[in-house]
């Protein structure tokens, strides 16, 4: 079955430290792979997706990603967090181009940011 | 800058009463989305539409309904809320192509007493 999990509920980092947030997903062939953030009070936003080619992905706001695919991982990073990244990030694994399906999002995980 | 707008933010509504969620985006985008967003959850996909005419249900069954009359407008309707409906609604939309970034409007927060 498909799936996605991000093991980590709750992460809480000091201001300046680094982050990485960790996605696992399960899938029938190699998927699209995102990373959303989710402000209190707003919608979803793109931080980042991967789609082929480099396993290091860039993305807004200083956020990284990189795909492993023998560990069917997809984990975010940034190098020096900063209080307006206190957010609920979320992962999500989406068919690749000539399939049809819908994306498949993780439960999220909710960072809070030490001053 | 995405274009995606849901009315109302907040409703607080009492049992059996007749809800209309809207959502309209600006994108042009052919394809929608309605996911149901409890707290420390993941978001479920209750609709979709692939355009005009086009309806299907999601992963998560719902007792609601929507309808794509237009492009740019994709409500949600509840004919009969209870309790268990309280939840976030989040709306967004994309382009057809697989993989295509979708774009998340505001959300509802319902609240049916």
């Amino acid at each position: 079955a498909q799936s996605v999990t991000q093991p980590d509920i709750h992460i809480t980092v000091s201001e300046g430290a680094s982050l990485e947030l960790r996605c696992n997903y399960s899938y029938g062939a190699t998927p699209y792979l995102f990373w959303y953030v989710q402000s209190p009070g707003q919608g979803l936003q793109l931080l980042l997706k991967y789609f082929s080619g480099d396993t290091l992905v860039q993305g807004i706001k200083g956020f990284e990603a990189e795909f492993k695919r023998s560990q069917s991982s997809f984990n975010l990073r940034k190098p020096s967090v900063h209080w307006s990244d206190a957010a609920e990030y979320f992962c999500a694994v989406g068919p690749h181009w000539g399939s049809q399906g819908n994306l498949i999002f993780g439960k999220g995980t909710k960072l809070s940011v030490k001053p | 800058e995405a274009d995606i707008y849901q009315t109302p933010r907040y409703l607080v509504i009492g049992t059996g009463k007749k809800i209309t969620l809207e959502c309209s985006q600006t994108m042009g985008h052919d394809k929608m989305y309605w996911y149901q967003q409890d707290p420390g959850m993941e978001l479920h996909l209750i609709h979709y539409s692939y355009g005009v005419n086009s309806t299907e249900k999601g992963d998560l069954s719902s007792e609601s309904t929507v309808s794509r009359i237009r492009t740019e407008h994709f409500p949600l309707t509840l004919e009969s809320a209870r309790p268990s409906h309280t939840s976030q609604y989040l709306c967004a939309s994309s382009e057809l192509t697989p993989g295509e970034t979708q774009y998340f409007g505001p959300g509802t927060r319902l609240l049916v007493l």
